[in-house]
């Protein structure tokens, strides 16, 4: 079942900008965890945030996580052109379940 | 690190004939695997959830007879499109965890997807 919700579905920036993407999610979770895809192509993990943390860095990405709320945030700050592809938040709850999907974010970072 | 490994990558079949995708965990035992379904410009879809040893778990509104799941050993879990039409043409990507590590390591592991096209 579907249980994580991405605002906005799609977002389109200039190179340099930053761009955040939202995921609500509807149950406990274990973590929260950010994919990016390409494209046609294969999930690539980006990060992990477990449901005991706020906020975690990355290189170039930031993500927040309040359980209160339900929500997280992933912030590409400097974007490139090369950052243009799809976002995914995935739950994660206890045990040896499958990660639940949002709906995603189509981002396009014009060059 | 672990790895999952799923193949083939692509594939083009005709309808009416049956697919067969394979997806191994490389450098662990998965008891568990996890099938999903993403059509374009869509999310991820859990299809099943397969089981090594027993059978698999089938999502609501999934047909267990049109998708048959056999985890036949601890590395291994195949996905089998019987009869395939075209509105099965999809991608299909599995997962799997390292149990090894705990709950120390919840990272999820998927395999490169393979994309389904039926003509």
């Amino acid at each position: 079942s579907q249980q994580g919700e991405e605002d906005p579905q799609a977002l389109s920036i200039q190179e340099g900008e930053n761009a955040t993407m939202n995921c609500s999610y509807k149950t406990s979770i274990n973590n929260l965890q950010w994919y990016r895809q390409n494209s046609g192509r294969g999930l690539v993990h980006l990060i992990l945030i477990r449901s005991n943390e706020r906020e975690k860095h990355s290189g170039r990405l930031r993500v927040t996580l309040d359980t209160s709320k339900k929500s997280s945030s992933l912030l590409i700050t400097a974007s490139r052109a090369a950052d243009t592809a799809s976002y995914f938040c995935a739950t994660d709850a206890r045990g040896n379940t499958p990660l639940v999907f949002g709906k995603g974010t189509r981002l396009s970072v014009i060059a | 690190g672990a790895v999952v490994s799923q193949h083939p990558s692509w594939v083009i079949c005709k309808s009416g004939t049956s697919v067969k995708i394979e997806c191994r965990s490389l450098d662990f035992q998965a008891t568990t695997m996890f099938w999903y379904r993403q059509f374009p410009k869509q999310s991820l879809m859990l299809m099943a959830t397969s089981n090594e040893g027993s059978k698999a778990t089938y999502e609501q509104g999934v047909e267990k007879d049109k998708f048959l799941i056999n985890h036949a050993s601890l590395t291994l879990s195949t996905l089998t499109v019987t009869s395939a039409h075209p509105e099965d043409s999809s991608f299909y990507i599995c997962s799997a965890r390292d149990p090894r590590t705990g709950s120390l390591r919840t990272e999820a592991f998927f395999g490169q997807g393979t994309r389904l096209t039926v003509v």
